[in-house]
């Protein structure tokens, strides 16, 4: 079966510095979604993406699916204690409407 | 906006209770989903609907079954609760594959069974 690797499992960084998560498949995905979890809550949709090189940006979040559909990165630029929380990567293996998740990424800023 | 609400933020329960996890969704979505969420495990689908009246089994049922009488309601059910079912169950809604769009998520139960 199909599976999304996250790396790294946790990053911490001080404010104001970039990092970049990535998200890996065995195989193509049909659509990559990212979210955002802050502790103990529910998940929050950042960005979709469908097709091979696409990238998307939102505020200082961007997105990037690679060519071959099988790995996604988020860059967060200038990071601040407010994208503190966990990433999610999640996929459509097989256009089902079912999703598979990533184990997430733990992001701390400090000041 | 789009809305999926869960009936209870925390719950706790005994263990052998029947439990009852509600989630409503306001966006006319056919899509609901049940996941369950563990440290080191991620999210894991447990059902699926279509439809109302349709359910599909996700990669882990045991020990849960859900009801979809009408469209917006999407009720998760724990038979007889037991302590591996402490969890984190988050509910989700969405339109059918080919929309573009995403899932949507509520803001999750946190189970204690004891």
């Amino acid at each position: 079966s199909q599976e999304l690797e996250q790396s790294p499992q946790s990053l911490i960084v001080q404010e104001g510095k970039n990092l970049t998560i990535n998200c890996t498949s065995s195989k193509t995905l049909y659509g990559l979604y990212w979210y955002k979890q802050k502790y103990g809550e529910g998940l929050i949709f950042l960005m979709m993406l469908q097709k091979g090189g696409e990238e998307k940006s939102h505020e200082k979040i961007t997105a990037k699916l690679d060519e071959k559909k099988q790995q996604s990165s988020l860059h967060i630029t200038a990071s601040q204690p407010s994208h503190a929380g966990i990433y999610l990567c999640g996929a459509d293996p097989s256009g089902t409407d079912k999703l598979i998740f990533g184990t997430g990424t733990r992001l701390q800023v400090f000041p | 906006d789009v809305k999926v609400t869960q009936s209870s933020r925390y719950l706790v329960k005994r263990t052998g209770e029947k439990v009852f996890l509600e989630c409503v969704q306001d966006m006319d979505h056919e899509n609901m989903f049940w996941y369950r969420q563990d440290p080191g495990l991620g999210l894991r689908l447990i059902y699926f609907s279509y439809d109302v009246k349709m359910k599909e089994k996700g990669d882990i049922p045991e020990g849960y079954s859900v009801s979809r009488e009408k469209k917006e309601r999407f009720s998760l059910i724990l038979e007889s609760a037991s302590t591996n079912q402490t969890s984190m169950y988050l509910c989700a809604s969405s339109l059918p594959a080919g929309h573009g769009d995403t899932q949507y998520f509520g803001p999750g139960t946190r189970l204690t069974v004891l």
